[in-house]
């Protein structure tokens, strides 16, 4: 089974810096997705970003984006100039295309944006 | 918003009681997806109904059930409850089943079990 492992619970940046939240997974297959989710106070699940792992090339999303890297099966999310907003816990998730398409969630890391 | 609704929002009852929790995917998605959130045991799937078939179970306990309806939403059910049970429930949704399609997470029903 596929296990994903967030080994920090808690980060904190200050307001305009660049943060690295990192992510590991444990995986037999080649072929998979993963992904990075903010949960913020709402609790809503929000999707950040996505990687799809035959692609090379790392994702990105405005301020987001990733380093992926397969063979150490390593996933890190980089947030550039944090604002406020972007306080939140963030999970990392993996999905694979043999088990139905769950997801399955690391422990999450909460992240605090200070003025 | 996300298009994928949850009623109600927050439920408190007692143990040994039953409840159900309603999802509501976005127009057009087929798939429905049940996570349980809790402080013990993090984010898990629970289970993933496909236009209206079981698709796949995940760490789901005996006494929980759902089902997906013609209409396509779907309810999850949970009995005999334990104050263990205490967690956000979110169900989220997608076009299909298949890795590639995008799931989106509906707002969460909180269950208190007191």
């Amino acid at each position: 089974a596929q296990t994903v492992t967030q080994s920090q619970p808690e980060m904190s940046v200050q307001e305009a810096e660049t943060v690295t939240l990192s992510c590991t997974y444990d995986t037999s297959e080649s072929d998979y997705y993963l992904f990075w989710y903010k949960q913020p106070p709402s609790r809503q699940m929000i999707l950040v970003i996505r990687q799809e792992a035959y692609k090379q090339q790392n994702a990105t999303e405005n301020r987001f984006s990733v380093n992926f890297q397969k063979a150490a099966k390593s996933f890190s999310l980089k947030i550039s100039d944090s604002q406020l907003g972007d306080a939140a816990m963030y999970f990392c998730a993996y999905r694979s295309p043999y088990t139905a398409s769950k997801l399955t969630f690391g422990t999450g890391t909460r992240l605090q944006v200070t003025l | 918003d996300s298009g994928v609704t949850q009623t109600p929002k927050h439920l408190i009852t007692a143990t040994g009681q039953r409840v159900t929790l309603r999802c509501s995917p976005r127009s057009g998605d087929l798939s429905v997806y049940w996570y349980q959130q809790s402080l013990d045991q993090g984010l898990q799937f629970l289970i993933q109904y496909y236009n209206g078939e079981e698709r796949a179970k995940g760490n789901i306990l005996e006494r929980f059930s759902a089902q997906q309806f013609p209409d396509l939403h779907s309810e999850l059910n949970l009995s005999s409850l334990e104050l263990g049970d205490s967690a956000l429930y979110f169900c989220a949704s997608s076009v299909g089943d298949s890795v590639g399609y995008e799931q989106y997470f509906g707002p969460g029903t909180r269950l208190t079990v007191t």
